[in-house]
Order: C-alpha cells, then structure tokens, then sequence
C-alpha cells in the first residue's frame, strides 16, 4: 500500500546550519500530493508546506521543499536553522486508503536546535 | 473564531469504562478524520468521515465507533478502554477528501489506569 518513509528519527544542530529532513514515498496514483506538518510542543500538527508539481520549489517561513516524481521524494530544507524550528516534523502523502484518499503521515523527524 | 474545537483536553479512567470524546469544526469543511498519535507519536488515521460516508481504518478495534449528527460535528466512542488506548486523539477536518490541507484540533490526551 502507500506510504511514507522519513529516515531520521533525531536531528539535532546548532543555529545556523542548514536542515534537510529526508522524505520518501510510495503511490499508487500518478499525481501525488505531498505535505510538511510541524507540531511545536503540546501543540498539534500545522501545515507548514504542501505541493503536487512537479519539479517546482515550495517555499514558506524559510522552508523549501521540491517534489521529484522520478525519485518520489519530498524533501524539506532550510538554509538556516533557529531555535523556534526546534519541532517534531512529518511528512504526509495523499495516498490511497482503503479504495479513498486521506493522508499518510511519515514516522515524524524530531528536529532540536540549540545555541 | 474558525477553528476545529476538542473536548475534553484530558480524560483520565479505568479500564473497561466508556469514553466519549467531541470534535467540532467551524471553517465550513465535509471532511473530519479521527487520529491517534502514540507515545512515540506515531499519527495513524482512525476514521474519516465525509457526506455521510465513513472509512474505517481496518486495524481499528471494534470497540472504537464514530459518531456524527452533521457535518460539523464527529465525535469518538470508546465502549472498554484498554491501556493501550492511552494516547492522543486529534480531531481534524479538511475540504474535500485527501486532496487538502487538514486542520487539526488540540487534541484530547487519554490516560488509561
């Protein structure tokens, strides 16, 4: 079935540096949706970024992801890392479920910035 | 406000009793999903429910129904809860099935004794 594989469990760096959390996926559907959910402490999951073209850089408050149908990947980036970027990230596809779409969240990355 | 609204924020119980947990949205959405989010956080889909028409994730044990009256509104039964039920259960809405962006609720946390 679909799913969504996000390799790192734990990424810790200091401010400053760059972040790439991996994201992987596999669809039965030829028009993939794919999505960037951060979830702050004791908070609940957000969009942070969403995209369905291909090969097309998407951008928001510093975070950049581009779609690559031919690697099935969705990674998410930021050239600079802050302290507030310190959050539980997850990957989402919109995948097949049960005959329907609905999203399919990766594992999650824990991303913890410090000084 | 335009939100998605949960209560409780926390629910404490024994095994074997029956939880109720309400989920209401005010942006206008015909979608509402139901997710657990485990202590590892792992967020797994329980249930979505869109015109009517209910999907059920088949890994879901029975004694987990929802319950809707409209659109607005998709509450979450759990008839005897066990300790593996301890969790986070978020609530979330969306418009349209799959394709958009959902907005979550807070989320109720459940303890189990």
């Amino acid at each position: 079935g679909d799913s969504v594989t996000q390799t790192e469990g734990l990424v810790t760096l200091t401010e400053g540096l760059p972040v790439m959390l991996n994201c992987t996926y596999q669809t039965i559907y030829s028009n993939p949706f794919l999505f960037w959910y951060v979830q702050h402490l004791n908070e609940s999951p957000r969009l942070l970024l969403k995209s369905f073209t291909d090969n097309k850089r998407t951008e928001h408050q510093g975070f950049h992801a581009t779609l690559h149908k031919s690697s099935s990947s969705f990674h998410l980036q930021k050239s600079s890392a802050q302290l507030s970027d310190s959050a539980l990230y997850y990957c989402a596809l919109s995948g097949d479920y049960q005959g329907g779409r609905a999203l399919i969240f990766g594992t999650g990355t824990t991303v913890s910035v410090s000084p | 406000e335009t939100a998605v609204f949960q209560t409780p924020n926390y629910h404490v119980t024994q095994v074997g009793n029956e939880v109720s947990f309400n989920c209401k949205q005010t942006l206008g959405h015909d979608t509402m999903y139901w997710y657990k989010q485990d202590s590892k956080k792992l967020l797994k889909i329980m249930f979505s429910y869109n015109n009517k028409q209910l999907i059920v994730n088949e890994t879901v044990p029975r004694r987990f129904s929802p319950q809707s009256s409209d659109k607005a509104h998709l509450n979450l039964r759990i008839k005897s809860v066990e300790p593996e039920d301890s969790a986070v259960y978020l609530c979330a809405s969306s418009s349209g099935t799959g394709l958009y962006e959902q907005y979550f609720g807070p989320g109720t946390r459940l303890t189990v004794l």
